[in-house]
């Protein structure tokens, strides 16, 4: 098993603001790391898939990067809109399994 | 067809029945999953079959019972179930099971045990 970590667990901010959050994990056995966005009522969507140390990866406002060396990746929001509102997940892979932090929950006040 | 489906959506069972869950999926993809979610937790990885075979079993108690029966379809059939079983059963997709590829989730079924 492996400890995935995300913080912070949750997070509240208003219409405008760009937001970050961590995903932390052991450095050993690393293989990728992937970024999921969870909303309520529908399935996890898969946002990045980074498995290079020093990825930078981007789609819209968000991006995400990866230092493997020192076991995190972070997500950055920029300009949060309502429909941001959700669970970020992060999950690395040793190569077959997959391990899912207990996610960040964003909450974006209009 | 990027679909993962579901089917039941919602499934309430008594400990003493036999119940099974549907997933399936058309995009040629060659890896399937099962994965179990109490809330407030994070997915937990039940199962992983690669290329049609089980390859992961990650010490699921054998009420549960995975089945392949085709590159598209995976089954997860329920017996003798305990009221802690009760969670969201996830099924998942992906190119193939290395990890490199990401993964596409169903709907879930939310599964209670009476």
């Amino acid at each position: 098993i492996l400890n995935v970590e995300q913080s912070p667990q949750s997070l509240h901010v208003q219409e405008g603001d760009s937001t970050n959050f961590t995903c932390s994990f052991p450095s050993s056995n690393f293989y990728a790391l992937h970024w999921y966005r969870w909303e309520t009522a529908k399935s996890p969507e898969a946002l990045f898939v980074m498995t290079l140390n020093g990825d930078e990866k981007k789609k819209g406002r968000i991006s995400a990067t990866l230092n493997t060396k020192e076991g995190y990746s972070y997500l950055y929001i920029k300009g949060s809109q309502p429909e941001d509102s959700a669970t970020y997940l992060c999950a690395p892979n040793t190569g077959n399994q997959f391990y899912f932090g207990t996610g960040t929950s964003l909450t974006v006040i209009p | 067809d990027t679909e993962v489906t579901q089917t039941p959506k919602h499934l309430v069972m008594g400990m003493t029945n036999k119940k099974s869950l549907k997933c399936e999926q058309h995009m040629g993809h060659r890896a399937m999953y099962w994965y179990k979610q109490k809330a407030k937790k994070p997915p937990e990885l039940m199962f992983v079959y690669s290329y049609e075979k089980l390859s992961i079993n990650e010490s699921v108690p054998s009420r549960f019972s995975p089945e392949c029966p085709n590159s598209s379809l995976l089954n997860l059939h329920l017996h003798a179930l305990q009221p802690e079983d009760s969670a969201l059963y996830l099924c998942a997709s992906s190119q193939d099971p290395g990890g490199r590829y990401e993964q596409y989730f169903g709907p879930g079924t939310r599964l209670t045990v009476t």
